[in-house]
């Protein structure tokens, strides 16, 4: 089943401990990108990649960073988590270049306390 | 930078009946798509429907039709015969469609209540 998984789906954790949420995908896309959902303000794009090694900066990537090492896989890193962060998390992909149909995973709640 | 505004933050309808929700976007490309995403209480992203600027033709997908006005950035989303599992969160997105700018913006959302 052609899918994007996308763990954990809950997380809670404390100021300044270093996490990563993890996303994959089955369908040998190229595009890959992680967007912030919160109350009021819809989903903003924090980074994307258009391929192996290639990232680029979305619309809010203070405090997050991303890698690229395969194609299928696409982590997202909290180095120092702040409370300021604590939002509802998607990674999607989609075939090229992020002009087709993404496809979602089924998010993260994070809580930074 | 593109700016995608939706209007109405909440809407209900009469199941079986029509809805339009509103999406209006500001950019300087000639070129772009859109989207519509739906995001049910299960908070599952889906596709509702995608439409390629240069393309006159309004997109449709069953229930759902947009009317695409160029000129004035208008990007509306209508929904006949209004079913219960249309309840869900609408976002409105855009991408431009040169290559180099793969950003992808969305609007803060309409919440969509069907009334039985």
């Amino acid at each position: 089943e052609a899918q994007v998984t996308q763990n954990p789906r809950y997380l809670i954790t404390v100021t300044g401990k270093k996490l990563t949420v993890t996303c994959s995908q089955n369908m040998n896309h190229e595009y890959m990108s992680w967007y912030r959902q919160d109350p009021g303000l819809g989903l903003r794009q924090i980074y994307y990649s258009m391929n192996v090694e290639v990232t680029d900066k979305g619309d809010v990537p203070e405090g997050y960073k991303v890698s690229r090492k395969e194609k299928r896989n696409f982590p997202l890193i909290l180095e120092s988590p702040s409370p300021n962060q604590t939002s509802l998390y998607f990674c999607a992909s989609s075939l090229v270049t992020g002009q087709e149909k993404l496809f979602f995973g089924s998010g993260t709640q994070l809580s930074v306390l | 930078a593109q700016t995608v505004t939706q209007s109405q933050p909440e809407m209900s309808v009469q199941e079986a009946e029509t809805v339009t929700l509103s999406c209006t976007y500001d950019t300087s490309e000639s070129n772009y798509y859109l989207f519509w995403y739906k995001q049910p209480p299960s908070r599952q992203m889906i596709l509702v429907i995608r439409q390629e600027a240069y393309k006159q033709q309004n997109a449709t997908e069953n229930r759902f039709s947009v009317n695409f006005q160029k000129a004035a950035k208008s990007f509306s989303l209508k929904i006949s015969d209004s079913q219960l599992g249309d309840t869900a969160m609408y976002f409105c997105a855009f991408i431009p469609s040169g290559a180099g700018s793969y950003q992808l913006t969305f609007g803060k959302g309409t919440k969509l209540s069907v009334i039985p």
